[in-house]
């Protein structure tokens, strides 16, 4: 059972134009969201967060939306850099357990 | 900094042997350690949750005599795969925590597992 689901497995975008990837979850209970990022044979990088209380929180090029009514969070990227090229997943708490999406593949084209 | 650096970071090894990766926090005391597995174009999945000096809470679906967990100081985990069968080949990546939020964990690079 696939609690937090990315549904896009692969996202390409011009550099310079705005990245967004998406992420849904079952389970409301969860309170904390968390975004990573995700190079090949590397852990996941943290990106950022925003607990259930919160529908956005902002850090320089980053940006998630968080809708609970529609259990679903968003991660925006602007502009969009060669270096964001990456596997992005997001990941969601509750229990202090950690539960990852699938991830999306971002690929930036110069 | 809140560095986590594992060891070996890949390893090949016959089946019926048994494979001990280690996790270690280098520039501070890890109060929890997580170990995880990712299957290849799926999410990582979650095994345990070890703390120092006691014994690992282990997800539903992990066997605990299969995937022993030992965290015997605040710097270092360790997971042995036992009896290691080629579906145990996957990639393992263990995470730490500094404080009591589990909120913020910071991951390993990961250990490439392959068994033949």
């Amino acid at each position: 059972d696939q609690q937090v689901k990315q549904n896009s497995p692969s996202l390409s975008v011009q550099e310079g134009r705005i990245s967004i990837l998406n992420c849904d979850y079952t389970n409301s209970m969860f309170d904390y969201f968390l975004w990573y990022k995700k190079y090949p044979a590397e852990g996941p990088t943290f990106l950022i967060s925003i607990s259930s209380i919160k529908d956005k929180n902002e850090d320089g090029r980053f940006t998630v939306f968080l809708n609970k009514s529609a259990k679903h969070l968003s991660l925006h990227i602007v502009p969009s850099q060669p270096g964001d090229s990456a596997v992005y997943f997001c990941a969601a708490i509750v229990t202090e357990k950690l539960t990852f999406g699938t991830g999306t593949r971002l690929t930036i084209i110069p | 900094g809140a560095v986590v650096s594992q060891h070996p970071s890949w390893v090949i090894c016959k089946s019926g042997t048994s494979v001990k990766i280690e996790c270690r926090s280098l520039d501070f005391q890890a109060t929890t350690m997580f170990w995880y597995r990712q299957f290849p174009k799926q999410s990582l999945m979650l095994m345990a949750t070890s703390n120092e000096g006691s014994k690992a809470t282990y997800e539903q679906g992990v066997e605990k005599d299969k995937f022993l967990i030992n965290h015997a100081s605040l710097t270092l985990s360790t997971l042995t795969v036992t009896s290691a069968h080629p579906e145990d080949s996957s990639f393992y990546i263990c995470s730490a925590t500094k404080g009591a939020s589990y909120n913020e964990q910071f991951f390993g690079p990961g250990t490439r597992l392959t068994v033949l």
